[in-house]
């Protein structure tokens, strides 16, 4: 696709049930990154993919937080027995690597309640 | 610890005002690149900055690059109601972590009319 595409775009659960986020980042694309964001902050880092290295997870927030990316291309977050302080936009980004420009999807606001 | 600190955190202007905001670090970067955020989308990038010393214009934004390349700042002349939003700085290059990529905080803008 032209741009990296997120899915769903919203999604509301319920605390205690688990949610995949999809990332389908701009195709070439070897570095592919998570961030969360709550309402008017800023971009707080997840995980880090880069071509078949092992992920940078030092951001990930729990052991209920976790990722993966297929083929070096799709990427799903996995957040297990969701909390409502897990509620906020989830980002994405992919870019060439090596610190070049991200392209961000849109996002998925995930509310839990 | 915050690698890189934005400054101020909000911003609120009449139209027409000058502005600056402030991206600091005690690290070297071999590249800067600044984002706007607007709501509901994702950050796109503005400008990266690459050269200690550089200053890069924009139309009304100018955007300097500290000559250590530690820094940077954003100026904006005779700002306009759309040119709010939120405004993100990232270091590139800093070294293995998060992606090559860290972002500040942001500044949160908003030009009244």
């Amino acid at each position: 696709g032209a741009g990296v595409s997120q899915s769903p775009s919203n999604k509301v659960t319920e605390k205690g049930k688990d949610v995949e986020l999809r990332c389908d980042p701009i195709s070439g694309h070897t570095a592919l990154y998570w961030y969360r964001q709550s309402l008017g902050q800023g971009l707080e880092f997840l995980i880090y993919f880069q071509g078949n290295s092992a992920p940078d997870k030092s951001g990930l927030p729990s052991d209920r937080f976790s990722a993966e990316r297929t083929g070096g291309s799709v990427s799903t977050l996995t957040i297990q027995r969701t909390q409502q302080e897990d509620s906020a936009v989830y980002l994405c980004a992919s870019s060439l690597g090596g610190g070049a420009e991200a392209f961000f999807g849109q996002g998925t606001r995930l509310t839990v309640v | 610890t915050q690698l890189l600190e934005q400054s101020p955190q909000f911003l609120s202007i009449q139209e027409g005002e000058n502005l600056t905001v402030y991206c600091n670090s005690s690290s070297v970067f071999s590249s800067l690149q600044w984002y706007r955020q607007e709501p509901g989308e994702g950050p796109v990038l503005l400008v990266t900055v690459v050269t200690g010393g550089e200053v890069k214009k924009l139309k009304r934004l100018t955007f300097q690059f500290g000559d250590a390349r530690k820094d940077s700042s954003l100026h904006i002349t005779a700002a306009q109601t759309g040119d709010t939003g939120l405004y993100l700085c990232a270091g590139a290059g800093y070294g293995g972590s998060q992606g090559n990529l860290i972002f500040g905080k942001g500044t949160k803008l908003s030009v009244k009319p």
